[in-house]
This record gives structure tokens, sequence and C-alpha cells, in this order.
């Protein structure tokens, strides 16, 4: 199917093991997002990549490390899981830059829901 | 202080009412704004685009951006059920790949 899906949808884990959650795009989009959402703070980016191989940090990296090593895809991992990470994760993509006259959209993932114990 | 702010509600009308959702910002070079739809357990959609001040208007939604203010808003007229969701205001300087999100303001239209 066409569109961007994140996997695990659902994942229950413990403190201090590593999670890696999925996201897999088909359009081909150059551009991909990793970004939390918790009550109260909204949505806060956490990396980013404009193309394979090529990451940057957003607002709130620390504690996750991400890779892309093919266009389609972008994990996101978690090196030793803590509390303060329970949250709902989107993945995101865009077909263009902010110097390519970027027209703003994103095309979010439906979600995965992380809890730590 | 956010760099966007945004009231989380909820906001709750009757269906057929006009509905006004708001955003204030700090950064001045914000010039692309945003707003977008979220279902409940749904990821985000974009619903308006807007660059730089004035009005948009796509069928019965309506934003406005106020630059001078460091304001803009969502109305949309005759609301229905189906606009029940929360709504996210977005924005960035144009220059970077990072968009700031709002917190989302809640709504909910009951019949």
């Amino acid at each position: 199917d066409a569109g961007i899906t994140q996997s695990p949808r659902y994942k229950i884990t413990e403190t201090g093991r590593q999670v890696t959650l999925m996201c897999h795009q088909t359009w081909s989009h150059s551009y991909m997002f990793w970004y939390r959402q918790d009550l109260g703070h909204g949505l806060r980016l956490i990396y980013y990549s404009a193309a394979a191989d090529i990451t940057d940090k957003g607002e709130v990296p620390d504690g996750y490390v991400v890779s892309r090593s093919k266009t389609e895809n972008f994990p996101l991992t978690l090196e030793s899981a803590t509390r303060s990470q329970t949250s709902v994760y989107f993945c995101a993509s865009s077909s263009l830059g902010w110097t390519s006259g970027f027209t703003g959209e994103l095309f979010f993932g439906e979600g995965s829901r992380l809890t730590v114990l | 202080q956010k760099e966007v702010e945004q009231d989380p509600g909820p906001l709750s009308v009757p269906e057929g009412a006009i509905v006004s959702l708001n955003c204030t910002y700090s950064n001045s070079a914000f010039q692309y704004f945003m707003w977008y739809r979220q279902y409940s357990r749904k990821g985000p959609e974009l619903l308006m685009y807007t660059y730089s001040s004035g009005n948009k208007e796509d069928g019965r939604f309506t934003a406005q951006v106020d630059k001078s203010s460091k304001y803009i808003s969502l109305f949309i007229r005759d609301s229905q059920p189906s606009d029940s969701a929360t709504y996210l205001c977005a924005m960035s300087e144009g220059v970077t790949d990072k968009l700031i999100f709002g917190t989302g303001t809640r709504l909910q239209v009951f019949p």
C-alpha cells in the first residue's frame, strides 16, 4: 500500500531496554522526520533527514538514534529507554525542502504508542 | 516562553456554529503558517497553508495571518460533528526544515 507506515503501533517495554520504531514510506520523499507528541507539549521534533545518509538533530534528540541507509526507511532507536520517553511517536515525510518552495505539507504516519515501565 | 502558544481547549460548540481557533508566536521571522487537523489516534494532516500575511479561504475554512500582531487564526463556518478533532498550528521561518507546532486545540462539535 502506498503511504507511510509505522511499526509497531503499540509497544510496552521496560526501563533500560533498547527499542526500535520503524518507519517506511513509499513515495520516495527525500525528507523524513520523527516527532514525539506529549500532552502539554504538542509535537516536538526529535530528528530529521534530508536524504539517505543525511540526518540532523531536532529539538529533543537526547536518548535517540536514527539512521537512514535507504530513502524509504527511517528507523528511530531508543538506546536505553527511560520512563520520560513514554510518548506517542510520529514519523512524517515530505517531498520538498524549504529552499525548493516547500509547501509545508508533512505526511504523517498513524503513530507508535510507546510505554516505558 | 514557548515560541508558539495555543490554547489547548477543549472547545465545545453546537453544530452550525462558527469556530475560531488561534495561535500566537514570538518569532518574527516565521513566514510559513499551517493548520493541521488530527483525529483521535491518527496522525496530523494538513488542512490549510498560508505564506506571510493575509487570508486564505478553502470551503468552510478560513486561515488568517496577522504578522504585525504575531497572531494566526483558523475559522470554521457551519461546523459539523465531523470537524471534531485536535487542530494544531505550525509555522516556520522558511529557510530550515523545522516546523514548530503549537500544542493543539481540541474541538468538539455536538449535534
